[in-house]
């Protein structure tokens, strides 16, 4: 069963820094291009940024480049999302989501990342 | 970007009516069209992929249509798990992005 949990969110002052973590299992994680996507509350659903199944390539959305920065280690079948000068409107769930060739078929339940002081 | 327009924003039905459900394009994305449900406290679910292809485990009442910068989900007749938020999507560049979404809700 593919299984994608993510971890690390929390309230973080407007500024700030903070790392999320997602831990795959199930599948080959190696092998599969991996995304962030969040969703603030009541609201709809915003790519973040997306990393290929080697690291070689990367994608950010404008309202994120410059601040968040994703890795992965192939090794730990982990996905990372480094993210600094937190603004207000970053407020929102993210979810680390499977990338099949384009398409987001396998989400995770989601974290929480609140931008407050 | 492209921008995803879905109507109607709220779709209020009984269980058993036919849904349709409408996802327009700012330009083609030719069939790189995704929808997605999700329902309260949950993470979305993909339903269909490429427009029309039903995702693994998705019910055959539930079919996509369209191409280009037109398309349709429709649910053939709605079951009461099927009350939910849906959601467009494309992959045909990037950033990807998402339709604002169209609650249906039970009438």
């Amino acid at each position: 069963e593919v299984q994608l949990v993510e971890s690390g969110g929390d309230l973080v002052a407007p500024g700030g820094s903070l790392r999320l973590s997602c831990v795959a299992s199930g599948f080959t994680f190696s092998s599969y291009n991996m995304d962030w996507i969040r969703q603030a509350p009541g609201k709809g659903l915003e790519w973040v940024s997306h990393i290929t199944s080697n690291s070689d390539t990367t994608h950010y959305a404008d309202s994120v480049r410059g601040r968040f920065t994703v890795s992965r280690d192939n090794a730990k079948d982990s996905l990372y999302l480094q993210m600094n000068s937190l603004r207000a409107e970053d407020t929102a769930v993210y979810y680390c989501v499977r990338n099949w060739n384009g398409r987001n078929d396998y989400w995770g339940q989601g974290n929480l990342v609140t931008v407050s002081s | 970007e492209i921008m995803l327009t879905q109507s109607p924003a709220i779709l209020s039905l009984s269980p058993g009516e036919r849904a349709t459900l409408s996802c327009r394009a700012s330009q083609s994305v030719r069939s790189f069209l995704a929808w997605f449900q999700q329902k309260p406290g949950q993470a979305p679910r993909l339903l269909i992929f490429d427009a029309s292809n039903r995702a693994t485990g998705t019910p055959a009442r539930f079919s996509g249509s369209g191409s280009g910068t037109d398309f349709t989900l429709t649910i053939s007749s709605l079951e009461p798990e099927d009350f939910a938020v849906y959601f467009c999507q494309q992959r045909y560049n990037w950033p990807l992005t998402f339709g604002g979404g169209t609650k249906v809700e039970i009438k």
